[in-house]
């Protein structure tokens, strides 16, 4: 069965300094691999995916993760984070296209000033 | 992309009780599903709603507690019956865009409290 793991439950970066969230993935074939933000109180947001192609993936708020088959993971990075982007961060992952989506635990970013 | 309305947004509801979640796309999707957000936790996946057939549940979820319904392919509620306290969550819609390629949206969630 796929699963989703998101070894860091909580990280903390000051302001301006890059980011690292990781994400592994467990299945045979290649994923579907998403991003999803969600902020205090709000719902999810995709900030990106990854279907096939090119490797490297560039979301939304300046956000890019890169696929690595032979790792099985789906890091995100940002190169520098803001106060905003104190958030719960998951990974997620699909078998197919049009599929159920598994989700990860979360990694919840903070941000320090 | 697709925009999903849920609601009610939250509710206090009696022990004993049960609520309907209305989820509501403004297009035509084919995969519909429910996600259960525990306090402090990830999304787990409760049910795939099957437009014009039942529900297919996950792993210790059953039609009974959670009935499921998708009259067609805007449209689909979900049910939490005989709530406890431990029903007490963030339930959940979501739906694939253009048949997924263009990820998957959620709805902006129901926040449940049973008392």
């Amino acid at each position: 069965a796929q699963s989703v793991t998101q070894p860091d439950i909580h990280i903390t970066v000051s302001e301006g300094a890059s980011l690292e969230l990781r994400c592994n993935y467990s299945y045979g074939a290649t994923p579907y691999l998403f991003w999803y933000v969600q902020s205090p109180g709000q719902g999810l947001q995709l900030l990106l995916k990854y279907f096939s192609g090119d490797t490297l993936v560039q979301g939304i708020k300046g956000f890019e993760a890169e696929f690595k088959r032979s790792q099985s993971s789906f890091n995100l990075r940002k190169p520098s984070v803001h106060w905003s982007d104190a958030a719960e961060y998951f990974c997620a992952v699909a078998p197919n296209r049009d599929d159920k989506i598994i989700f990860g635990k979360g990694t919840r970013l903070h941000i320090l000033p | 992309s697709a925009v999903i309305s849920q609601k009610p947004s939250r509710d206090i509801c009696q022990r004993g009780t049960s609520l309907t979640i209305q989820c509501q796309v403004d297009s035509q999707v084919t995969m519909m599903f429910w996600y259960r957000q525990q306090p402090g936790q990830s999304l787990t996946l409760i049910a795939t709603a099957n437009q014009g057939s039942e529900a297919t549940y996950e792993s210790g979820f059953v039609i009974d507690k959670f009935p499921i319904s998708r009259p067609n392919l805007t449209f689909s509620t979900l049910t939490v019956s005989n709530m406890s306290p431990e029903d007490s969550s963030i339930y959940l819609c979501s739906a694939g865009v253009d048949r997924g390629r263009a990820g998957y949206t959620f709805g902006s969630g129901t926040r449940l409290t049973v008392v």
